[in-house]
């Protein structure tokens, strides 16, 4: 079975600044994805990156880049600029890719607050 | 774009009553998963449907069923609730089919209080 483990409860940053929040996970699979989600205060689930377990390039959409270590089974978001809008649940997933629309297995969240 | 959409948004049961909780998946989507999200936890699968069929179960106690219709809209049956049940429930909603795009798109949930 896989795990995904995010060490940071919390983590605070100031506005306009960078912080990156952790995600490392165990599998014994080669081909899987992994995802960031964003819960804000609405409990909305929001997808904000994912990355292909085959890709080595790091995805990026706009101001969220991930540092995917894949030997070392570690998934980090970075969040440029932080607005006060990135304040959230932040929950890292992964999904085998042995079997198509296979469940998600998250960690146990990242609180983000963003200081103005 | 249409979203998953879930109904209701907030429901309160007593201690063994039956709940029923809906899931309309974004249109074209052939996957629906079921996420319960307790206080403060992270949200734990339950079961999920592909093509109208069970196709992975998790963490769902005896007392749940689910199903998935011709319309391809999912509802997930609780009966003898229990205070514990009380979480919030997601539901998700992917397209199999679509290997280059296989993320899931998550509803707004359906908060359930057991009292």
């Amino acid at each position: 079975a896989q795990t995904v483990t995010q060490s940071q409860p919390e983590m605070s940053v100031q506005e306009a600044e960078t912080v990156t929040l952790s995600c490392t996970y165990d599998t014994s699979e080669s081909d899987y994805y992994l995802f960031w989600y964003k819960q804000p205060p609405s409990r909305q689930m929001i997808l904000v990156i994912r990355q292909e377990a085959y890709k080595q390039q790091n995805a990026t959409e706009n101001r969220f880049s991930v540092n995917f270590q894949k030997a070392a089974k570690s998934f980090s978001l970075k969040i440029s600029d932080s607005q006060l809008g990135d304040a959230a649940m932040y929950f890292c997933a992964y999904r085998s890719a042995r079997n198509a629309g296979n469940m998600l297995t998250f960690g146990g969240g990242t609180r983000l607050m963003v200081k103005p | 774009a249409a979203g998953v959409i879930q109904s209701p948004r907030h429901l309160i049961k007593e201690k063994r009553e039956t709940a029923t909780l809906k899931c309309y998946p974004i249109p074209r989507h052939d996957t629906v998963y079921w996420y319960q999200q307790g206080p403060g936890q992270d949200p734990q699968f339950l079961i999920s449907f592909y093509e109208k069929m069970q196709s992975d179960k998790g963490s769902i106690p005896d007392r749940f069923s689910a199903q998935q219709f011709s319309d391809y809209h999912s509802e997930l049956n609780m009966s003898s609730l229990e205070l514990g049940d009380s979480a919030l429930y997601f539901c998700a909603s992917s397209l199999v089919a679509d290997a280059l795009n296989t993320e899931a798109f998550f509803g707004q949930g359906t908060r359930l209080t057991v009292v």
